[in-house]
C-alpha cells in the first residue's frame, strides 16, 4: 500500500548514542516532515524540507540533523542522544499546495536512557 | 509558542452522546484547518478539514464548526461509538506561499466513548 514507512519502529539508546530514523514516501510527494509527539504537548516539528535539494529548521531542531536523500527519503540523525529526545518520532509528507493534508508514517518509539 | 490552543486535554462521552473538541488560533494568516484522528500505535490520520470561507463542514458524524470572528473552531462528533476513541489533534496552515507550508498542531485531545 502506498504511504509513508518509517524505520525502525521502536528503539531504545543510550545517552550519547547516535542513531538515524529512515523514512521514505512513495506518493511523489514534495515535502516531507519530522514532528516528535510528547504527552501534552502535541505534534511539533522539528525540520522539513519542502522539496528535494532543501531542509529547514522547525520548531524544535536543537540535537537533530536531516538529510533528504532524494524526493523519496528523509532521514533524522540524533549525533548525542539525551533523555530529553525520548519520544514518539514521525515522519509526514504533503504536496505543497494539496487541501489533503499530510500522509503519517506510524512511528518510531525512541526511548533515551 | 503555541499558536493553537486545544482544549480538553481528554473527554469521556457515553455512547450515543455528542463530543465537541474545541481549538482557538491567534495567527490570523491560516487558510486551512484540519483534524487528525491517532489511534494507539498509528499515526495521525486526517479526519476532516475546513477553509475559512466555510462556516461549517460535516462528513458523516463528524461537523467542523468555524468562526472566523472569534478566531475559534471546534470538532462535533455525533452519535459517539466506542471506535472513536482516539487522540484529536486540531491543527492550522498558514497562507503564506512557497516553502513547506507546514501545520501548527493543537496539543491534543484524548476521547474515551463508553459503551
Amino acid at each position: 500500500n502506498a504511504g509513508v514507512t518509517q524505520t525502525p519502529k521502536f528503539q531504545v539508546l543510550k545517552t550519547g548514542q547516535s542513531m538515524t530514523l529512515q523514512c521514505a514516501q512513495d506518493m511523489n510527494h514534495n515535502s516531507m516532515y519530522w514532528y516528535r509527539q510528547d504527552p501534552g504537548m502535541g505534534l511539533r516539528l522539528i525540520y522539513y524540507s519542502a522539496s528535494e535539494g532543501t531542509t529547514d529548521k522547525g520548531e524544535v531542531p536543537n540535537g537533530y540533523n536531516v538529510s533528504r536523500l532524494n524526493k523519496r527519503e528523509f532521514s533524522l540523525r540524533l549525533e548525542s542522544a539525551a533523555p530529553s529526545q525520548t519520544s514518539v518520532y514521525f515522519c509526514a509528507s504533503s504536496e505543497v499546495e494539496t487541501f489533503y493534508g499530510y500522509t503519517f508514517g506510524s512511528g518510531t518509539r525512541l526511548t533515551v536512557v | 509558542q503555541q499558536q493553537v490552543k486545544q482544549s480538553p486535554q481528554s473527554l469521556i462521552v457515553q455512547k450515543g452522546g455528542i463530543s465537541i473538541i474545541n481549538c482557538a488560533y491567534e495567527n490570523t494568516a491560516f487558510d486551512y484547518f484540519p483534524w487528525y484522528q491517532q489511534f494507539p500505535g498509528k499515526g495521525p490520520a486526517l479526519l476532516i478539514a475546513i477553509r475559512p470561507d466555510v462556516s461549517e463542514k460535516k462528513e458523516g458524524r463528524f461537523t467542523i464548526s468555524f468562526n472566523k470572528s472569534a478566531k475559534q473552531f471546534s470538532l462535533h462528533i455525533m452519535d459517539s461509538q466506542p471506535g472513536d476513541s482516539a487522540t484529536y489533534f486540531c491543527a492550522a496552515r498558514p497562507m503564506f506561499s512557497g516553502s513547506a507550508r507546514q501545520l501548527t498542531f493543537g496539543s491534543g485531545t484524548q476521547l474515551t466513548v463508553l459503551p
